[in-house]
C-alpha cells in the first residue's frame, strides 16, 4: 500500500478553464475528504464521501465545484470556469472510519497545486 | 461551530533542544478528538500525534508529547531533543465524534518551526 496519491501534483490552467484532479486512496478505507489549503492557512474541508455516497459539502464548494467517487474507490474533482481566486492547494485524504472511534485516522495525499493564471 | 486558533507563525529551535508548540480550541462539544500534523515543505501531511478528549492521560510518541488542558481548551504539542528533520509546518486539528458528523478535521493556521544546527 502506497499510501494516498494525487494527481497531477501541479496544474497551470489560465482563467476560464476547467480542471480535474484524482485522488486514489488507500484501498479499503471507506471515507475520502477534499480539502483546500491556501497560502498561510490551514487546510480548509471541502467535501466528504463514505463509499460513494457524497455526504457533505462545505459552503466552500460552489455551484463550479463538483466532486465524484465511483465505485467508492478513487475520487475526482472538477472545477469548471477557472477564477484566480480558486488557485491554491488540493488535499485529499482518506481513512476507515468505524462508529466513532479514533480509529478515524485521516491520511493525507501530497496535493494538487493548482495555478489560476 | 468549532475553532482552532495557533497564536505562534512562526518558531525556531536550537538542534537537541525542546520546544513547545501552543494550539487553543473552542467548542461546545464534551467527547472530540484532536491531532497535531506536520507538513514538510512540498511532502504530504502526516499525523504527529493524537488525543482523545475523554482521556486525561497526555497522549505520547516518541520525542513528541502533549500538554492537554480540557477545562482551558488548551493542546501544546512539546518536541524534545529536536532534530533537523522536525523542520516543518505543523497544524493543530479538532474533529467531532463520528456520530451525526462528517467527521471533517478542523485545522488552525499552524505554526512553521526552523531547526537550527
Amino acid at each position: 500500500d502506497t499510501g494516498v496519491s494525487q494527481d497531477p501534483r501541479h496544474k497551470i490552467t489560465k482563467r476560464g478553464q476547467n480542471v480535474t484532479f484524482r485522488c486514489d486512496p488507500i484501498s479499503e478505507h471507506n471515507r475520502l475528504y477534499w480539502y483546500r489549503q491556501t497560502l498561510g492557512q490551514g487546510p480548509e474541508f471541502l467535501t466528504y464521501f463514505q463509499n460513494e455516497a457524497q455526504l457533505e459539502k462545505s459552503r466552500l464548494l460552489s455551484d463550479r465545484f463538483s466532486a465524484e467517487r465511483p465505485k467508492g474507490s478513487f475520487s475526482t474533482l472538477e472545477i469548471q470556469r477557472t477564477e484566480q481566486g480558486d488557485s491554491a492547494m488540493y488535499l485529499c485524504a482518506s481513512s476507515f472510519a468505524v462508529g466513532n472511534g479514533v480509529g478515524n485516522i485521516q491520511y493525507f495525499g501530497a496535493g494538487t497545486r493548482l495555478s489560476v493564471l | 461551530a468549532q475553532t482552532v486558533t495557533q497564536s505562534q507563525p512562526e518558531m525556531s529551535v536550537q538542534e537537541a533542544e525542546t520546544v513547545t508548540l501552543s494550539c487553543t480550541y473552542d467548542t461546545s462539544e464534551s467527547d472530540y478528538y484532536l491531532f497535531w500534523y506536520k507538513q514538510p515543505p512540498s511532502r504530504q501531511m502526516i499525523l504527529v500525534i493524537r488525543q482523545e478528549a475523554y482521556k486525561q492521560q497526555n497522549a505520547t510518541e516518541n520525542r513528541f508529547s502533549v500538554n492537554f488542558q480540557k477545562a482551558a481548551k488548551s493542546f501544546s504539542l512539546k518536541i524534545s531533543d529536536s532534530q533537523l528533520g522536525d523542520a516543518a509546518m505543523y497544524f493543530c486539528a479538532y474533529r467531532s465524534p463520528l456520530g451525526g458528523s462528517q467527521g471533517n478535521l478542523i485545522f488552525g493556521k499552524g505554526t512553521k518551526l526552523s531547526v537550527k544546527p
